[in-house]
């Protein structure tokens, strides 16, 4: 079983802080990395992919991947309070023997951003 | 929500009852999901299609059947029904499972209760 972890948090932080989440997965093999924002009561929705050591930035959102330590990170710079929700890590990885692959979740890191 | 659609939106059913839910997509993509999100266990899959009339199993098909007679169209269906099974359901849907793009879309989900 490929495991993916979450911080459970909560986390709190203030409008215009920074905001860490971080997500650790067991599958050294793992090539492909993602953050879902999931509202409650709404579906997830994709807001970082990242395939490739390092960070990407997109807007006030910043993925950071180290693939030695298998740990992917989501930095929200200049939180608001719209930015409140449950922040989802999934894993990319390959079935054995099988040439598809499939996502695996962590349990989700709700953050909360008062103003 | 990428073009995606699942009916019906909300049921409640007894136990023992056949259950049906659909997905629908717009988007012509190949790869297609099932999965239920509970508190505590997150988001897990059910079933995954990689094509019309190719399906397979993910960690928590027992209980479950799947079919896809049209690209578009993915069902999911609950032979006889447990309050095990009361969860929401998200169907999701890729462009591709083997090599890049392999981002997730999901739908507006189904809350399901079984009394």
């Amino acid at each position: 079983q490929k495991e993916v972890e979450q911080n459970s948090g909560p986390l709190s932080v203030p409008e215009g802080a920074i905001a860490s989440l971080n997500c650790t997965y067991s599958d050294r093999g793992s090539q492909s990395f993602f953050w879902y924002r999931q509202y409650s009561g709404k579906s997830p929705e994709l807001i970082m992919s990242i395939y490739s050591n390092g960070d990407k930035e997109d807007g006030r959102f910043t993925a950071q991947l180290n693939k030695a330590s298998q740990y992917v990170s989501l930095l929200i710079r200049d939180s608001q309070p719209s930015d409140s929700a449950t922040y989802l890590c999934a894993v990319k990885s390959r079935e054995r023997g099988s040439t598809l692959g499939r996502l695996y979740f962590g349990r989700g890191t709700q953050l909360t951003v008062w103003p | 929500d990428a073009g995606i659609t699942q009916s019906p939106r909300h049921k409640v059913t007894e136990t023992g009852t056949p259950v049906t839910l659909r997905c629908h997509q717009t988007e012509n993509h190949r790869y297609m999901y099932w999965y239920r999100q509970d508190p505590g266990h997150g988001l897990r899959l059910i079933h995954y299609s990689y094509g019309v009339k190719d399906t397979d199993k993910g960690e928590v098909s027992d209980g479950y059947s799947v079919s896809r007679s049209k690209t578009e169209d993915f069902l999911l269906t609950l032979e006889s029904a447990t309050s095990s099974q009361t969860s929401v359901y998200f169907c999701a849907i890729s462009e591709s499972s083997a090599r890049p793009p392999y981002e997730q879309y999901f739908g507006p989900g189904t809350r399901l209760t079984v009394t």
